[in-house]
């Protein structure tokens, strides 16, 4: 049974910063692409970052570009974000989700990580 | 950046019933278009995939249509559990991005 655990969240200050992980577990993690999602309280899913299977393709949206960096660990089945310069606008619920080999299909996810924001 | 836009942004409806959900592209996503449903304090499930494929153990009564911009999601038969939101989202090209959601609620 796949197994995805989401830690690393809390309250931050504006402009700092916090590193998420995943745990994974229940498949061949080194075989799937890997994904975050954040969901602002009361809000919709919002699609953060995407990372392949080896780790050597990375995508970002637009609004974490060059804030956010999503790392994986094969070695540890351990999926990263590192949050930086973070805003109150950040402050979300934060899903990692599996996808079903290289593709975006996201057939399994955690339960999230909540990020919080605040001064 | 492909926007997708879900109509209606509520639907209310009685058990029993069928529902019709949309989800409009701001430019072809080819049949690279899912559907999940969202629970309160749960994440979301996939539903559909590529368009009008089920997810893993995922009824009948879910069945989604679609290519090119515009795509449908039809519940049939509403259970109590059906009522929900959701999310539609594409994987044509990045980034990636999801609609902003129909909630289903009961009438």
């Amino acid at each position: 049974e796949v197994h995805l655990v989401e830690s690393g969240g809390g309250l931050v200050q504006p402009g700092g910063s916090l590193r998420l992980s995943c745990a994974a577990s229940g498949f061949t993690f080194s075989s799937c692409a890997m994904t975050w999602v954040r969901q602002a309280p009361g809000k919709g899913l919002e699609w953060v970052s995407y990372i392949s299977d080896s780790g050597s393709h990375t995508y970002y949206a637009d609004s974490v570009k060059g804030r956010f960096t999503i790392s994986r660990d094969n070695s540890k089945n351990t999926l990263y974000l590192q949050l930086n310069s973070l805003t109150a606008d950040d402050t979300a619920l934060y899903y990692c989700a599996k996808g079903s080999g290289s593709n975006s299909i996201y057939g399994d996810w955690g339960q999230g990580t909540l990020v919080t924001v605040s001064s | 950046e492909i926007v997708l836009t879900q109509s209606p942004a509520t639907l209310s409806l009685s058990p029993g019933e069928s529902a019709t959900l949309s989800c409009r592209a701001s430019q072809s996503v080819n049949t690279y278009l899912a559907w999940y449903q969202q629970k309160p304090g749960q994440a979301p499930r996939l539903l559909i995939y590529d368009a009008s494929n089920r997810a893993t153990g995922i009824p009948a009564k879910f069945s989604g249509i679609g290519s090119g911009r515009d795509f449908t999601l039809t519940i049939s038969s509403l259970e109590p559990e059906d009522f929900a939101v959701y999310y539609c989202q594409h994987r044509d090209t990045w980034p990636l991005s999801f609609g902003q959601g129909t909630r289903l609620e009961i009438k």
